[in-house]
């Protein structure tokens, strides 16, 4: 059992330049999630599906897009990368949303030059 | 504005003793609360949580306290061992989920 499976693991990029991170899970869970993590600011919520073709923002969504159009992917993307995204990325999934535990990928760690 | 804090960025503690970690919260909607912990070069793993209707939760060495009253949780490790030395992030949960910044727990031998 896989779990929540994210690729790439480390990426650096140039400024302006784009990106897929990609996200996928197997555990048919509806609620999918994608986090960055700062430090001294924990993990952020960027934006989150409640299901397929569901999606909305989180704290942070500003330079960011997402789409689900199957209930295992939700990727994230970064159309014109700046330093200040310079960040490690989670994404995570649980059943439904609500109150319950999620399950976290083991993070893309991205360097924005 | 940070919904969540972790106000002491580390902790050490001697191999058996208690390690006690805590957490603030700030918005009253908040009705589930979670410990993680993260190990570097991994994802947070899922710990130990409690609903807003109960001040106590246990699961083995792990205990989770909530006042609500005071808008505070912590986290009870009894003994600690030095496998907990870790990273943990206190989250809590209206529909969404926020976390603290993280407490850098150290378990010496």
């Amino acid at each position: 059992n896989a779990g929540v499976t994210q690729t790439p693991k480390f990426q650096v990029l140039k400024t302006g330049q784009s990106m897929t991170l990609q996200c996928a899970q197997d555990m048919n869970h509806e609620y999918m999630s994608w986090y960055r993590q700062d430090p001294g600011m924990g993990l952020r919520l960027i934006h989150y599906s409640v299901g397929a073709g569901i999606t909305d923002q989180g704290e942070v969504p500003n330079g960011y897009n997402v789409s689900r159009s199957t209930t295992e992917d939700f990727p994230l993307r970064l159309l014109s990368a700046a330093p200040s995204q310079t960040s490690v990325y989670f994404c995570a999934s649980q059943p439904v949303q609500g109150n319950q535990p999620q399950h976290f990928g083991d993070g893309t760690r991205l360097s924005i030059l | 504005d940070q919904q969540v804090k972790q106000n002491s960025p580390s902790l050490s503690v001697q191999e058996g003793r208690i390690s006690i970690l805590n957490c603030d919260y700030t918005n009253s909607m908040f009705d589930y609360f979670l410990w993680y912990k993260k190990y570097p070069a991994e994802g947070p793993t899922f710990l130990i949580s409690i609903s807003s209707i109960k001040d106590k939760n246990e699961d083995g060495r792990f205990t989770v306290f909530l006042n609500k009253s005071a808008k505070h949780l912590s986290l009870h490790i009894v003994p600690s061992q030095p496998g907990d030395s870790a990273v943990y992030f206190c989250a809590a949960s209206a529909l969404d989920m926020r976390f603290g910044a993280g407490t850098r727990l150290t378990v010496k031998p």
